[in-house]
């Protein structure tokens, strides 16, 4: 019963590098959310997709692109990573849009150097 | 003015005390309420849902005030297992106004 899978757990990277963050969970839910949380700023919506083939922008989409791949899975990309990027990510589904709990993944710590 | 609005504690309580914590709501037309756990470097995990009429599950009683636009969580006696983060969380606005939004938690922790 694995959930929201996210991977990596822990990334490094140097400022200007790429990288995709992956997450796929397995409870048939139709939305999708990515969430960064710092200290002093509690989580902060990212990318959503309310149903596989949509996306839409959330709080803070600067510096980041998502792709919905299929209901499945929702990936969020960094294409030149800065350090105002270093954060812990999560990933989120809920079986409707907006107004149902979420479920979370565990996490990815993200730190750019 | 943030959209949901937490103090963020710490909350320091002995074992069996009552600790309550508020949270005020800035978009009136909110629908949706929920209180969430986190634990330390952990992801957030839905503790309860906020009904109109007010619910409770176990030692937990969540409340809303839709007048004062303002929900709460009473969590009595206290375990060492509640230390956590709580965070609140309602529907706020955008262009999809069914999105979440959350609360930077409440600190609470319960000393033996």
């Amino acid at each position: 019963n694995a959930g929201v899978t996210q991977t990596p757990k822990f990334q490094v990277l140097k400022t200007g590098q790429s990288m995709t963050l992956q997450c796929a969970q397995d409870m048939n839910h139709n939305s999708m959310y990515w969430y960064r949380q710092d200290p002093g700023m509690g989580l902060r919506l990212i990318y959503y997709s309310a149903s596989e083939g949509t996306t839409d922008k959330g709080e803070v989409p600067n510096g980041y692109n998502v792709s919905r791949l299929n209901k499945r899975e929702f990936s969020l990309r960094l294409e030149s990573a800065a350090p105002s990027q270093t954060s812990v990510y999560f990933c989120a589904s809920s079986p409707a849009r907006g107004d149902s709990p979420l479920h979370f993944g565990n996490g990815t710590r993200l730190t750019v150097t | 003015r943030k959209e949901v609005e937490q103090d963020p504690g710490p909350f320091n309580v002995p074992e069996g005390a009552t600790v309550a914590f508020n949270c005020t709501y800035s978009n009136s037309a909110s629908q949706s309420f929920f209180w969430y756990r986190q634990d330390c470097r952990k992801e957030p995990k839905l503790l309860m849902s906020v009904y109109s009429s007010g619910n409770e599950d176990g030692r937990f009683t969540a409340q809303l005030n839709r007048a004062s636009q303002y929900i709460s969580l009473l969590i009595r006696d206290s375990k060492l297992s509640d230390s956590a983060t709580y965070l609140c969380v309602a529907t706020g606005y955008g262009g999809a106004t069914n999105k979440l939004i959350f609360g930077t938690g409440t600190l609470l922790a319960v000393q033996p």
